[in-house]
């Protein structure tokens, strides 16, 4: 079975931009759950879906929103980038919130 | 805020077992223990997990102790790919939040 996948891989925006990531989970997982990884907080959870909803949400600003389609895949948005949005988003899929498998990431910097 | 104390970081020679610790004194009776690892820049990689067992799968052993306050991973015969930052989380699953709620991990080096 493939993967979790995650499209770019690497990113540069530039302040005031925005920006959309995407995953790709596992094929049958129905959860997806999104990370963000910085060296001074550490992983921090964003939000997670399950059948095109959203059923819970990180203390995130509102910059940061996601979706999910009904083919399981989900995409997380950032609105007007921040320097401070420099970061690994991770995504994670489960069969239904369970077990988590992750992707390997999308490198996000903000110039 | 985390639930677990794990040590900054270990240190094991190659081919030998490594055993990494993790308290989680005020563990609930449904949560489970899960152990993720990330190698530099990776996304984690699932390990195992348990609620009251020992459990053994391809990759490690988990220990939990019989009063679940306390457990240990167990990668029975390092190399030098086992070299990541080991993560030790609880959790109830399923739970109404989804999440996992990370802490800084123990960052393991295997040396030769």
């Amino acid at each position: 079975k493939a993967g979790v996948t995650q499209t770019p891989r690497y990113l540069i925006k530039t302040r005031g931009q925005q920006v959309t990531l995407s995953c790709s989970p596992i094929s049958g997982h129905r959860s997806v759950s999104w990370y963000q990884q910085t060296p001074g907080q550490g992983l921090q959870f964003l939000f997670e879906y399950f059948s095109e909803t959203q059923r819970n949400k990180g203390n995130f600003p509102g910059r940061f929103s996601g979706r999910q389609f009904s083919n399981s895949r989900s995409e997380m948005n950032v609105s007007t980038l921040e320097l401070g949005d420099s970061a690994l988003y991770l995504c994670a899929s489960s069969l239904w919130g369970d077990t988590q498998y992750f992707g390997p990431g999308t490198r996000l910097t903000v110039l | 805020d985390a639930k677990t104390t794990q040590p900054p970081s270990m240190d094991c020679a190659e081919g030998r077992a490594a055993n990494l610790p993790c308290n989680h004194s005020t563990i609930s009776g449904n949560e489970y223990v899960y152990w993720y690892r990330q190698i530099h820049s990776q996304g984690p990689q699932y390990i195992i997990h348990g609620l009251k067992n020992n459990e053994t799968n391809e990759m490690a052993s988990l220990i939990i102790t019989e009063d679940r306050k306390s457990s240990t991973l167990i990668l029975p015969h390092a190399t030098l790919r086992d070299t990541a930052v080991y993560y030790c989380i609880v959790r109830v699953a399923p739970d109404s939040n989804y999440q996992l709620i990370w802490g800084a991990g123990t960052k393991l080096i295997i040396k030769p």
